[in-house]
C-alpha cells in the first residue's frame, strides 16, 4: 500500500519563506507531485518531482530525495493569498495516492 | 476548452437511493479518476482509469462503480447511498505517461441524509 505523512498546519508571515515536507511509503514509486487547493475550491497543480533534485517555479521550488523517501514544497516571499492546504501526492502505477494535507496560514 | 465538466455541482439523496454522477474531459486525456475529499481532509481514490474500456480500483471503491466506455467520459455510480457517502467528489484528467499534471473538475457536494 501507499501511506504519506505531512505536517496538519503551518503558520508563517507576509514575505518569509516556509518549507512544507513530505514523508511517504509505496510499494512502487514514479514521482511526487504537490496540488494547492483553497477553501472551497479544487485541487490545482504546482509540481512534479520524478528524479533526485530541485524544481523551481518563479516562488515555489519543489525537492525529492528518492533514497530517503521524502520531499518538500518551499514557498517563497509569501503572500497573503497562499494561504491555502498543500497536498504531497505519489504515483504508484496508474494510481495517485494523496496526502492528508497541509494548512498554510499566511499573517500579515 | 472546458477541461473537467463535473455535473450536478449539489445534489441530496435520501439513504438508498442511486444516482451517477458525471465527469467529461475535451482534453484527450488518457488517465481519470474519482476522489472523495471529507471536510478538512485529503483526498482518497476511489477509482481510476487509464483509458477507454480499463478501469481500476482505487482507495475507497466500496458502494461505488465506475465505466470508461469512451476517452471522454468516466461517470461515478452510487448505489443504494449510505450518509457515510456525504462528501465532495472530485474528477480528474490527465494525459498520463510522463506528464504529471491532473486537471480537476469544480467538485460535487453529496450529502446523503
Amino acid at each position: 500500500g501507499q501511506s504519506l505523512e505531512q505536517p496538519s498546519e503551518v503558520t508563517a508571515v507576509e514575505g518569509a519563506i516556509v518549507q512544507i515536507n513530505c514523508t511517504y511509503q509505496t510499494s512502487g514509486f514514479y514521482g511526487l507531485s504537490w496540488y494547492q487547493q483553497h477553501d472551497g475550491g479544487a485541487p490545482t497543480f504546482l509540481s512534479y518531482n520524478a528524479l533526485d533534485g530541485l524544481e523551481e517555479t518563479g516562488r515555489f521550488s519543489s525537492f525529492l530525495s528518492r533514497s530517503d523517501s521524502y520531499g518538500y514544497l518551499l514557498l517563497q516571499e509569501l503572500q497573503m493569498k497562499d494561504s491555502a492546504s498543500y497536498f504531497c501526492a505519489v504515483r504508484d502505477r496508474g494510481k495517485l495516492i494523496f496526502g492528508q494535507g497541509t494548512t498554510l496560514q499566511v499573517k500579515p | 476548452n472546458a477541461g473537467v465538466t463535473q455535473t450536478p455541482k449539489f445534489r441530496i439523496l435520501k439513504i438508498g437511493q442511486s444516482m451517477t454522477l458525471q465527469c467529461t474531459q475535451d482534453m484527450n486525456h488518457n488517465y481519470m479518476y474519482w476522489y472523495r475529499q471529507d471536510p478538512g481532509m485529503g483526498l482518497k481514490l476511489i477509482y481510476y482509469s487509464v483509458g477507454a474500456g480499463i478501469t481500476d480500483k482505487g482507495e475507497v471503491p466500496n458502494g461505488y462503480n465506475v465505466s470508461r466506455s469512451t476517452t471522454e467520459d468516466f461517470p461515478l455510480r452510487l448505489e443504494l447511498a449510505a450518509p457515510s457517502q456525504t462528501s465532495v467528489y472530485f474528477c480528474a484528467s490527465a494525459l498520463g505517461g510522463t506528464n504529471e499534471k491532473l486537471f480537476f473538475g469544480s467538485g460535487t457536494q453529496l450529502s446523503v441524509l
